[in-house]
């Protein structure tokens, strides 16, 4: 069966420090990945997505970036933090019947 | 540009009442639909999905969904709720049986009242 794996679940990171977070997928193969920001009180905001290996897309101009440097691995990362990177983080890959979302990164800059 | 709204900030229901989340979407081709639970500081997990065909759509936890084309709505409905059912829910939209960048309203809260 097809599982996501999201870490650390939790973060506390001061301010200029770096960022990475990991999200790995089991079950699949070419798997389209996203990694979502959610605030407090706000919505799902998409960040980046990847149809595949090396491949990409930004949605939002940011201080973060993505990389995908194998099939079923997709790592967010930042290299200083800004107070406004703190959120809930979300890792998700995408089939033909939807999406299926990690447990999340509560990520506190401080 | 595709986009979603949810108009319900925060719901408060007793509990057995009855309960409608509205969800209202724009999007230029066949829409794909979805309805996602959201537990406090957890993961989104899926409740239902519109392809195609009955627009009545039966999802997990008794809830349910009709897509209105002519209304642009896709709203939740469960006859009677539980306690557990406090969450978030969020409504989204795609193309490509979901298999692209789904957009996602802002959400509603849930809070069951005994």
């Amino acid at each position: 069966s097809q599982t996501i794996h999201q870490w650390p679940a939790t973060l506390v990171q001061p301010v200029g420090s770096p960022l990475s977070l990991e999200c790995t997928v089991e079950g699949t193969s070419n798997p389209n990945l996203y990694w979502y920001r959610q605030a407090a009180g706000r919505g799902l905001q998409l960040l980046f997505y990847s149809v595949g290996i090396g491949q990409i897309s930004s949605e939002v101009p940011q201080n973060l970036s993505a990389s995908r440097p194998q099939d079923r691995q997709f790592i967010l990362s930042s290299k200083k933090l800004l107070l406004s990177d703190s959120g809930f983080y979300l890792c998700a890959w995408s089939e033909s019947e939807g999406y299926t979302f990690g447990s999340g990164t509560r990520l506190t800059v401080v | 540009a595709q986009s979603v709204t949810q108009p319900d900030i925060h719901i408060t229901v007793s509990e057995g009442a009855s309960l409608e989340l509205r969800c209202n979407y724009s999007y230029g081709a066949t829409p794909y639909l979805f309805w996602y639970v959201q537990s406090p500081g957890q993961g989104l997990q899926l409740l239902l999905k519109y392809f195609s065909g009955d627009t009545l759509v039966q999802g997990i936890k008794g809830f349910e969904a009709e897509f209105k084309r002519s209304q642009s709505s896709f709203n939740l409905r469960k006859p009677s709720v539980h306690w557990s059912d406090a969450a978030e829910y969020f409504c989204a939209v795609g193309g490509n049986f979901g298999n692209e960048k789904l957009t996602f309203g802002t959400g509603t809260r849930l809070t069951i009242i005994p």
